[in-house]
């Protein structure tokens, strides 16, 4: 299995502009999950899907995020418009709801995210 | 809901030394404990977890011990190499659930040869 996959790996983009953030789960897996790491904040939760549909989405820090899961393989964090504070690195992870490692939080590499 | 709290959050030790993480947590509800280390520029991944049933777990040179009654958790790195430097996250849940993790804010280690 290739892991979770994200794209792009890196995203330098001017404020105001919209940003999507792409994330591909293990397969199998049904929960996925968006966080946020910055130093000031640590690693922070800001949305989680379990069978594609949204549970918590109370991280989101304000109107400007939303995600989507339309299927099982694929999700999106889109930010519109992006501001410089937006800045960090994002990271989805994914985790089975089953099976021996069914609470293992498997992450992607991540999204660093510039917004000048 | 639920509130991790980590210390310290920087640890420097001696290469062979040990090394100590503590977390605490306040929903006494949680029942599943991980622990997970990133690396500079590396994502985060899992090293070791405990579950309430359990009170320490080993693994190698790392272990895990939990104490319910005071919702704390700790994690023991003995003999520590060089490789072992990296941001330490612990983090709690409930299991069996679609329940997110809440982690702690991280420990960075150094590792000194």
């Amino acid at each position: 299995d290739a892991g979770v996959i994200q794209s792009p790996r890196h995203e330098v983009t001017e404020m105001g502009q919209e940003v999507t953030l792409r994330c591909k789960p293990i397969s199998g897996h049904n929960s996925l999950f968006w966080y946020r790491q910055t130093m000031m904040r640590g690693l922070e939760l800001l949305i989680y899907f379990n069978n594609n549909v949204p549970i918590d989405d109370s991280g989101m820090p304000e109107d400007r995020f939303s995600a989507k899961m339309p299927n099982a393989s694929f999700s999106t964090l889109k930010i519109q418009p992006s501001e410089p504070r937006d800045s960090a690195v994002y990271f989805c992870a994914s985790r089975s709801m089953s099976g021996a490692r069914y609470n293992e939080q498997f992450f992607g590499p991540g999204t660093r995210l510039t917004v000048l | 809901g639920e509130n991790v709290e980590q210390h310290p959050s920087t640890l420097s030790v001696q290469e062979g030394d040990s090394a100590v993480i503590k977390c605490t947590y306040s929903d006494s509800a949680s029942n599943y404990f991980p622990w997970y280390k990133q690396e500079l520029g590396k994502r985060p991944q899992l090293i070791i977890d405990i579950r309430s049933n359990v009170g320490e777990k080993k693994d190698q040179r790392i272990a895990v011990t939990l104490n319910k009654t005071a919702k704390h958790f700790s994690l023991h790195i003995t003999e520590t190499q060089p490789e072992d430097s990296a941001v330490y996250f612990c983090a709690a849940s409930l299991t069996g659930s679609a329940r997110q993790l809440t982690f702690g804010s991280g420990t960075q280690l150094t590792v000194l040869p």
